[in-house]
């Protein structure tokens, strides 16, 4: 079970919007910067959103992110098919001395 | 390019040890806190350790502590991890990934390796 929670799934058609939220709690995102991974089939992880709603360099703006209280969001407009893969939250915990990532959430292109 | 390749996964027994690496190139790898993060079959990504640019602080996940070891050699712009103790749930492939800086205040893992495979199995 991850100290972040994410839902396991989202979908949406191309052209739609789609929001994965992550919650955690007081010593992590309460507290802490949230991050965002994109991790598509057998590629490397990628860095989508730091510091809750900073885009890399090459980041396209369909993708944003968002902090409120011990919650977090990440919203992807203008769904397409290469967007199709899991994506993380992670933050680092206090508590815990270490980087805590959510499930994942698998989003699916229909 | 900015490259980060890991080597030194295998099949190994239960009990047994592996030591990972992980090279960097194209970049001041002394200048970075590195990762490692895990991700074992059918599940998510799990961080496992970093270490901060001289080595001096580390910190791992509960659940490989007195197990593991994160070190680096700056001269060879390499990241290690030595894992003794291996079980079935050690399993997974390892990635190393750079932050440039310090958790608490981070920029986020913003380069990573493809992974090396580690399967502890008898």
């Amino acid at each position: 079970q991850s100290v972040l929670t994410q839902p396991p799934s989202a979908s949406g058609t191309p052209g739609q919007r789609v929001t994965i939220s992550c919650s955690g709690g007081s010593s992590s995102i309460g507290s802490k910067f949230v991050f965002w991974y994109q991790h598509l089939p057998g590629t490397a992880p990628k860095l989508l959103i730091y510091r809750n709603n900073q885009r890399p360099s090459g980041v396209p703006d369909r993708f944003s992110g968002s902090k409120s209280g011990t919650s977090a969001s990440l919203a992807i407009s203008g769904l397409r098919s290469e967007d199709e893969g899991d994506y993380y939250c992670a933050a680092w915990d206090d508590s815990l001395s270490g980087w805590v990532f959510g499930g994942g959430t698998k989003v699916t292109v229909l | 390019e900015m490259q980060l390749v890991e080597s030194g996964g295998g099949l190994v027994q239960p009990g047994g040890s592996l030591r990972l690496s992980c090279a960097a190139s194209g970049f001041s790898f002394s200048s970075y806190w590195m990762n490692w993060v895990r991700q074992a079959p059918g599940k998510g990504l799990e961080w496992v350790a970093n270490i901060n640019q001289d080595g001096t602080e580390k910190y791992y996940v509960d659940s490989v502590k007195g197990r593991f070891t994160i070190s680096r050699d700056n001269t060879k712009n390499s990241l290690y991890l030595q894992m003794n103790s291996l079980g079935a749930e050690d399993t997974a492939v390892y990635y190393c990934a750079r932050d440039p800086l310090a958790p608490k205040v981070a920029a986020g893992m913003d380069l990573w390796g493809q992974g090396t495979l580690v399967t502890v199995s008898s």
